[in-house]
């Protein structure tokens, strides 16, 4: 009965590799989100998507894609992984399209590390 | 421009002291909402509360209190008889109107609750 739900947990990999992280939300939310979390704790949207429109889309690079096939998944998919990638990802949901003030839940984070 | 502020980036007390974490706001709009979120070491991220701009009465939960105060911008974070499972970071969190109505993150604070 997980709310939001992200795999794979630990994400090892190689400098150059492509890896995908895939997120899952059975709340009935409308609006999902990718967060890089540094070493430092900072927390940093990237995407967010809206009944599968993408809304927000921060300064990333375009190495990241990320894809909402319904608006239940949001996928992240990275290309030739660098190390500064290396940070936990985490992926979350809220509800109510264009409702200002809904509290974010999020899953347990993909913790990704470049070798 | 939004911004929140947590200028405790690190607090360390005794179990069963009290404990206070600060939380200073930026913002423009009447209409906003503050939250907090808690992240053990575990590493998820957990939603505690979420207070409107329109409701300054200060709520309790249990050992936990939250202060919000508009003529100072503040929405301070009150932890009574701190225990060992309250050591966390706790992140400080503004959604208003402006910014695509995303969260606007503080960096937050890391407590330490020795036994």
């Amino acid at each position: 009965d997980t709310a939001v739900s992200q795999t794979p947990k630990y994400l090892v990999t190689q400098m150059g590799n492509d890896k995908s992280i895939k997120c899952e939300q059975n709340l009935g939310h409308d609006t999902m989100y990718w967060y890089k979390q540094d070493s430092k704790k900072f927390l940093k949207i990237m995407f967010s998507y809206n009944n599968k429109e993408l809304i927000i889309n921060e300064t990333v690079p375009n190495r990241f894609s990320p894809k909402s096939p319904d608006k239940a998944h949001l996928n992240l998919h990275i290309n030739s992984l660098e190390l500064g990638d290396s940070a936990v990802y985490f992926c979350a949901s809220s509800q109510g399209t264009g409702r200002l003030g809904q509290p974010q839940h999020f899953g347990d984070g993909t913790r990704l590390s470049i070798l | 421009a939004q911004k929140v502020t947590q200028a405790q980036t690190e607090i360390s007390v005794v179990e069963k002291e009290d404990v206070t974490l600060d939380c200073v706001y930026e913002t423009r709009d009447t209409t906003y909402y503050l939250f907090w979120y808690k992240q053990p070491p575990s590493g998820e991220l957990v939603f505690l509360i979420r207070r409107n701009s329109f409701d300054e009465q200060n709520e309790i939960s249990g050992r936990y209190s939250w202060n919000f105060q508009k003529s100072t911008s503040s929405f301070n974070f009150t932890i009574t008889a701190s225990q060992v499972v309250d050591s966390a970071v706790y992140f400080c969190a503004l959604s208003d109107a402006g910014n695509n109505r995303k969260l606007i993150w503080g960096l937050g604070t890391s407590l330490a609750v020795n036994p």
